[in-house]
């Protein structure tokens, strides 16, 4: 198993421009999510899916868009790109939780992306 | 808004010093806490606690949740220089199975040798 994987790995961008970050993962999990790592923030949920074709917003969207059409893919896409998206980039996905089972997400290498 | 606050944000220790980790958290629909480790690319899991005052271990780590404080902690004895690593701290919020995770700001933590 590759586990969770992303596309690419690095990345620079003009402002102004559009890119898509790929994440691909072979665990057959429900759950995937788009998380972005900026230095003493943390990690911020920028868009979740509970299943294919379904997405919902987490705590930082504006800006992204994301889509699910294959339950192994989820891929993440910036239209117009800002300086103030220039950080790491981490996929993670999990397992179908239920309503009262908990799994741990399981995270890509990351995509580093700067924006100029 | 769900919120995790971890303390401290940094510390530095010597080779085999042990080291306590906390976080507090303030989340709707509460349903587990999970800590993860990141050195250089992606966390990696360490322990999920769901229930209080049920101790997880494994090898040197070990941590605790305290559900009516809100918090919980992350114990390493006998710091080793490969334990320098991020240390984050995330809370499950979910309705029903949909199901997300608030992580915190993560604990810089540095051994010496």
């Amino acid at each position: 198993n590759a586990g969770v994987t992303q596309t690419p790995k690095f990345r620079v961008l003009k402002t102004g421009q559009s890119m898509t970050l790929l994440c691909a993962q072979d665990m057959n999990h429900e759950y995937m999510y788009w998380y972005r790592q900026d230095p003493g923030m943390g990690l911020r949920l920028i868009h979740y899916s509970v299943g294919e074709g379904t997405t919902a917003k987490g705590e930082v969207p504006d800006g992204y868009n994301v889509s699910r059409l294959k339950k192994q893919n989820f891929l993440l896409g910036l239209e117009s790109a800002a300086p103030s998206q220039t950080s790491v980039y981490f996929c993670a996905s999990s397992q179908f939780s239920g309503r009262t089972i908990s799994y741990e997400q399981y995270f890509g290498p990351g995509t580093r992306l700067t924006v100029t | 808004e769900d919120k995790v606050v971890q303390s401290p944000l940094s510390l530095v220790v010597h080779e085999g010093d042990t080291v306590t980790l906390n976080c507090s958290y303030e989340v709707t629909n509460f349903r587990s806490l999970l800590w993860y480790k990141q050195e250089k690319k992606a966390p990696t899991f360490l322990f999920m606690l769901t229930s209080s005052g049920i101790e997880k271990k494994s090898g040197r780590l070990s941590s605790i949740l305290d559900k009516k404080e809100l918090f919980s902690i992350l114990n390493i004895t006998a710091t080793q220089t490969g334990d320098s690593a991020i240390y984050l701290c995330a809370v499950e919020a979910a309705t029903g199975a949909n199901s997300k995770l608030t992580f915190g700001k993560g604990i810089t933590l540095s051994v010496r040798p």
